[in-house]
């Protein structure tokens, strides 16, 4: 079975405080990627990284950062020095090999206080 | 502008009824799937258009359908609406699959 589990389901924070947003995923595919997107309260879906099985390099743009460890099935997703902008739905999501399409987590609702 | 164009942007409708949402991929992308998203089951994958064929169906409803035109862009059809297909469904298309999917803005459906 493929799944994707974010369990947080909302996060509070005040700005400027770093936060880290947990994705669980499951798959038996050797080749799968991994997303994350960015849904603002507009309602779009912004597309903010994909990440390949074989490459568990670590990734870092601007304040946000991303953290795949395949031997916990994670790939968690820390945002530093937060701002009110960053306020969103967060989406992971998981395409394998086998089966092209998303499998999203329910979302993680991320409120970031002035 | 994520170059993927959803129409109408909002759209309210009785139960029982039917509509056509529309969505142009990208230039160059021959992949469009459709998404669904509701509150209750979050968002879910309907189906795939690659190229004007039909590669992968998802959770999608016998009630509902699609199809990808010669031009790439593709249509889905939602027909018998119940209050419960009040969504938000998302059109996305790709180049080929895993190298990424540009989202639209969204269809927001509302059926009462």
């Amino acid at each position: 079975a493929q799944k994707v589990t974010q369990a947080q389901t909302e996060i509070s924070v005040v700005e400027k405080e770093d936060v880290t947003l947990d994705c669980v995923y499951e798959t038996r595919d050797t080749t799968y990627y991994l997303f994350w997107y960015k849904q603002p309260p507009s309602g779009e879906l912004v597309f903010l990284i994909r990440r390949n099985s074989f490459d568990e390099q670590n990734e870092i743009s601007g304040r946000y950062s991303w953290n795949f460890q395949k031997s916990t099935s994670s790939f968690n997703f820390t945002i530093t020095a937060s701002q009110v902008v960053d306020s969103a739905v967060y989406f992971c999501a998981l395409e394998t090999d086998s089966n092209y399409q998303l499998i999203w987590g329910a979302g993680t609702k991320l409120i970031i206080k002035p | 502008d994520s170059g993927v164009t959803q129409t109408p942007k909002h759209l309210i409708t009785a139960t029982g009824q039917r509509v056509t949402l529309r969505c142009s991929p990208r230039s160059g992308d021959l992949s469009v799937y459709w998404y669904q998203q509701s509150l209750d089951q979050g968002l879910q994958f309907l189906i795939q258009y690659y190229n004007g064929e039909e590669r992968a169906k998802g959770n999608i409803l016998e009630r509902f359908s699609a199809q990808q035109f010669p031009d790439l862009h593709s249509e889905l059809n939602l027909s018998s609406l119940e209050l419960g297909d009040s969504a938000l469904y998302f059109c996305a298309s790709s180049v080929e699959g895993s190298y990424g999917y540009t989202f639209g803005s969204g269809t927001r459906l509302t059926v009462v």
